[in-house]
């Protein structure tokens, strides 16, 4: 089993409609989680970078944290063609100096 | 502007051949990674140094080589034992204590 699964998708949804993707892990020691979205070939960039359990917001864009359920979510509101990525969750524990990344989900908005 | 670069951009390999890729950052960050990415895989850590003169092994070490003789600078050599060295290449780098990490645009490595 691995650390994080992602759902690889592809996930394809219309302009407008709010985007939910989520990341399972299992490894309890995990504390940081970040969200980073990929364009075919380019590096990927942080989105967002969550400590512990909670919601954090940041325009368009809210990541979510259950520790209990070991799950995370990002969600996007308002999706626009140009959110159209690969989207890789990620996330470390504290102390540590691993990062461990889902495999990616890839989003199509469509206009 | 701060960042990352790589070069290549795109590098082609033939069998048996060494090559190295580059990876330079200006964002005054301790620590650098080197990651490789194939389709439907997450990224998997190849090596990681976190100060100058010193690096570790990452999850898929094997057929590949670093330095880190300037804190700018994290070169990666793709080694002839690499048996399968065809992947997306991705150099990151963080801050000392920080957990997020910046890439860098990625070279495409492919053997002929």
């Amino acid at each position: 089993q691995k650390e994080v699964e992602q759902d690889p998708g592809p996930l394809s949804v219309p302009e407008g409609a709010i985007v939910s993707l989520n990341c399972t892990y299992s490894n309890s020691a995990f504390q940081y989680f970040m969200w980073y979205r990929q364009y075919s070939r380019k590096g990927p960039e942080l989105l967002m970078y969550t400590y512990s359990s909670g919601n954090k917001e940041d325009g368009r864009f809210t990541a979510q944290v259950d520790k209990s359920s070991k799950y995370i979510s990002l969600f996007i509101r308002d999706s626009q063609p140009s959110d159209s990525a690969t989207y890789l969750c990620a996330m470390r524990n504290t102390g540590g100096f691993k990062t461990i990344f889902g495999a990616g989900t890839r989003l199509f908005v469509k206009a | 502007d701060g960042g990352i670069t790589q070069s290549p951009k795109y590098l082609f390999r033939k069998e048996g051949q060494n090559v190295t890729l580059s990876c330079e950052q200006n964002l005054n960050h301790d620590a650098m990674y080197w990651y490789r990415q194939d389709p439907g895989q997450g990224l998997r850590l190849i090596y990681y140094s976190q100060i100058v003169n010193d690096f570790q092994k990452g999850d898929i070490a094997e057929g590949y080589s670093v330095s880190r003789e300037k804190k700018e600078s994290f070169p990666l050599t793709v080694t002839s034992a690499q048996k399968n060295p065809t992947a997306f290449y991705l150099c990151a780098s963080s801050t000392a204590g920080r957990n997020e990490q910046f890439f860098g645009p990625g070279t495409r490595l492919t053997v002929l």
